[in-house]
C-alpha cells in the first residue's frame, strides 16, 4: 500500500510570492494534519482536517490556510512568504481524529530566497 | 516553558551501551503521549506509544508518570541504527492546542 505522498519535494520562491503544497493520505484516512519543521527543531502542529472540516488549528497566521477535499487529499497555502517560512512542511495522515497513529509523508523542503 | 522539553543531547554512546531519554510535559490535559524517531533528512516514524503501566518493545522500553508529567525511553544494546533523532510527542485535544506536541528531540549517535 502506498504511504502518504506529498508534492512537490523541494520548492524554491521568493519573498511575498505564494504557495500551495500537495498531500494525499493513505488510503482510507480521514485525517490529515500539516506540520512545520525548521531546522534543529521538532516538527510544530499548523493544521488539522477531518472529513474535510478544520478540526484544530496552530499558532500560525494567517497567511497560512488549508482544505480537504472529498477525497481526503488536502492543499496547504502560504500567502506572502516570509524568509523565515522557510522549513519542512510535513503532513500527516490517520484512520481517525485522535488517539491513532500518524503516518508522515516524506515532507516538503520550501526555501523562500 | 515550551510544552513538550526533551533532554538536549547529542547523546555519544558505544555499540551496546544503555542510554535514556527524558521528557517532560506541561499540559495536564495531554491524553496520548508517543516517543517518534526521526533520520537524517527523513520524516518522523511512530517508534511507540506511552502507556501509563509502561510498555516495551524489543530493547525500547518507554514509561509515563502522569503525577509528575514525565515520559522516558529506555534503549538497551544500542545497535549503529539506533543513531537518529528520538521526538517526544504529546497529544492535545480541542481549542488551540493543537494536535501532536513535539519536543525538539534529542540526536543519538551510536558508534562502533
Amino acid at each position: 500500500d502506498a504511504g502518504v505522498t506529498q508534492s512537490p519535494t523541494h520548492l524554491i520562491k521568493t519573498r511575498g510570492q505564494h504557495v500551495t503544497l500537495r498531500c494525499s493520505p493513505i488510503s482510507g484516512h480521514k485525517s490529515v494534519s500539516w506540520y512545520q519543521q525548521v531546522l534543529g527543531q521538532g516538527p510544530q502542529f499548523i493544521f488539522q482536517y477531518y472529513e474535510k472540516e478544520e478540526r484544530g488549528r496552530g499558532n500560525f497566521p494567517d497567511r497560512f490556510s488549508a482544505r480537504q477535499f472529498p477525497n481526503y487529499s488536502s492543499e496547504l497555502n502560504v500567502n506572502a512568504l516570509l524568509l523565515g517560512d522557510s522549513a519542512l512542511y510535513l503532513c500527516a495522515s490517520s484512520l481517525v481524529l485522535s488517539g491513532d497513529e500518524q503516518f508522515f509523508g516524506p515532507g516538503t523542503r520550501l526555501t523562500v530566497l | 516553558r515550551k510544552e513538550v522539553e526533551q533532554d538536549p543531547g547529542p547523546f555519544n554512546v558505544p555499540e551496546g551501551a544503555t542510554v535514556a531519554f527524558n521528557c517532560t510535559y506541561s499540559n495536564s490535559a495531554s491524553q496520548s503521549f508517543f516517543w517518534y524517531r526521526q533520520d537524517c533528512r527523513k520524516e518522523p516514524k511512530l517508534l511507540m506509544s506511552v502507556y501509563s503501566s509502561g510498555n516495551e518493545d524489543g530493547r525500547f522500553t518507554a514509561q509515563l508518570n502522569r503525577a509528575s508529567q514525565y515520559i522516558s525511553l529506555l534503549i538497551r544494546d544500542s545497535k549503529l541504527s539506533d543513531s537518529a533523532t528520538y521526538l517526544c510527542v504529546a497529544e492535545n485535544y480541542g481549542g488551540s492546542q493543537g494536535n501532536l506536541i513535539f519536543g525538539k528531540g534529542t540526536k543519538l549517535s551510536v558508534k562502533p
